[in-house]
């Protein structure tokens, strides 16, 4: 679906720093959402907003964080203190949070 | 809150055979129940949704069952294709402004 554009498809860690991952979608989608995938462990939700300026916490937030100032774009950063961040990072969206969500190409993340 | 189960994790078939994947969740509230296939390397995509007004969904070689019962749902695939080789995920959500949840996936593998 190309309304969600995910960048970079590929990105490195060195340890201590922080990164942001990139999540834009012109979808005119209210709700955003952040998954990591892990092998054999599905779709974790780490953080999802129905609206600008709005966000709440998934079943995995700890070590994350996110921000909604504009309605095509949920950036999310993986701050240092996540200990084990190497994942395929998942961003999707949906009108509203009570309609089909469609995702992005992902992006794979790995430490140095 | 919801918790979802998938079975089988891994499915292997031979090409025109049936394969049926099961799904149960907790939450008896919940009322949408879509199913996500994901081939290797690329994005979940949305391939049948069913809500709980609804007991049976086709389309073409796929359908869906619910029991709101016994709170479980299944993914049926007939004659199946080597191309419907790939990792299935079904999810649930309670109505509202809570979040889908996922089962961790089934890789299904079709053999020619």
């Amino acid at each position: 679906d190309g309304g969600i554009t995910q960048s970079p498809k590929y990105l490195f860690r060195k340890e201590g720093q922080n990164v942001t991952l990139s999540c834009e979608q012109n979808l005119n989608h209210d709700a955003m959402y952040w998954y990591r995938q892990d092998p054999g462990q599905g779709l974790r939700l780490i953080y999802y907003s129905q609206i600008v300026n709005d966000f709440q916490k998934g079943d995995i937030a700890e070590g994350y964080s996110v921000s909604r100032e504009k309605k095509e774009s949920f950036p999310l950063t993986v701050t240092s203190a996540q200990k084990n961040p190497t994942a395929f990072y998942l961003c999707a969206s949906s009108p509203t949070q009570d309609q089909p969500q469609h995702f992005g190409d992902g992006t794979r993340l790995s430490i140095l | 809150g919801e918790n979802v189960e998938q079975h089988p994790s891994t499915l292997s078939v031979q090409e025109g055979d049936s394969a049926v994947i099961k799904c149960t969740y907790s939450d008896s509230a919940s009322n949408y129940f879509p199913w996500y296939k994901q081939e290797l390397g690329k994005r979940p995509q949305l391939i049948i949704d069913i809500r709980s007004n609804v007991g049976e969904k086709k389309d073409q070689r796929i359908a869906v069952t619910l029991n709101k019962t016994a709170k479980h749902f299944s993914l049926h695939i007939t004659e199946t294709q080597p191309e419907d080789s790939a990792v299935y995920f079904c999810a649930a959500r309670v109505s509202g402004n809570t979040p889908l949840v996922f089962g961790k996936g089934t890789r299904l593998s079709v053999i020619a």
